[in-house]
């Protein structure tokens, strides 16, 4: 059984530009969820997947968009990169929507200069 | 708002228990009470949950008030790898796990 994996792990952009992190769920897994997590804090929720619908929001800007596709890999999308973007992203898979143990993946480090 | 308090840092010496506390006193009868850790470099993982009743796995024991205002997430015999951020968090019955409200934690240290 593999884990969450995402990729890439670092990744630096400058600002105004576009990003696209990836994430492979645990096998099995159909529901992915994305959180952002600054220096310091805890992750904070951006949205979840549940087959390849969007199935809840954080309080996030819609330059924060995702994908989720049929084999439940996922996609989080960010346009017009701020400064303030720079955080550690992680993906976090469970087995529905409704099953509350989350895997967490390593995370991709995004720095925006 | 993540609807719990914790202190923002302990110290443990490797081999000793250890207690980790988290208030929740606006707590709802259908809230359930999760933890999850985040080691060094690493995404949180998944430690234990309960409703009123505690509990027990391979990680860890959760020892919830009989008010359920407070719990205390209990590690039996600390060791070096359990150096970690600990999170407690409010989870409402049926809520996904996408509603994971993290606070900052409580930043577990264990001495050699």
């Amino acid at each position: 059984e593999t884990g969450v994996t995402q990729s890439p792990t670092h990744l630096i952009k400058t600002r105004g530009q576009q990003v696209t992190l990836r994430c492979s769920s645990q096998s099995g897994h159909n529901t992915v969820s994305w959180y952002q997590q600054a220096l310091g804090q805890g992750p904070q929720f951006i949205f979840q997947y549940y087959r390849e619908e969007e199935n809840g929001r954080g309080n996030f800007p819609p330059r924060f968009s995702g994908l989720q596709f049929p084999n439940y890999s996922s996609e989080l999308n960010v346009n017009a990169l701020e400064l303030d973007d720079s955080a550690l992203y992680l993906c976090a898979s469970s087995l529905s929507v409704t099953n509350t143990e989350a895997f967490f993946g390593q995370g991709t480090r995004l720095t925006v200069v | 708002d993540a609807k719990t308090t914790q202190p923002n840092s302990m110290e443990s010496n490797e081999e000793e228990p250890v207690h980790l506390p988290c208030n929740h006193s606006t707590i709802s009868g259908t809230d359930y009470i999760h933890w999850y850790r985040q080691l060094p470099s690493q995404g949180p993982e998944y430690v234990i949950h309960g409703l009123t009743s505690n509990v027990n796995n391979r990680m860890a024991s959760l020892a919830i008030a009989e008010d359920r205002k407070s719990s205390t997430l209990i590690l039996h015999r600390a060791t070096l790898r359990d150096a970690a951020v600990y999170y407690c968090i409010r989870l409402n019955y049926g809520g996904s796990q996408g509603n994971l409200i993290f606070g900052k934690g409580t930043k577990l240290s264990v001495k050699p």
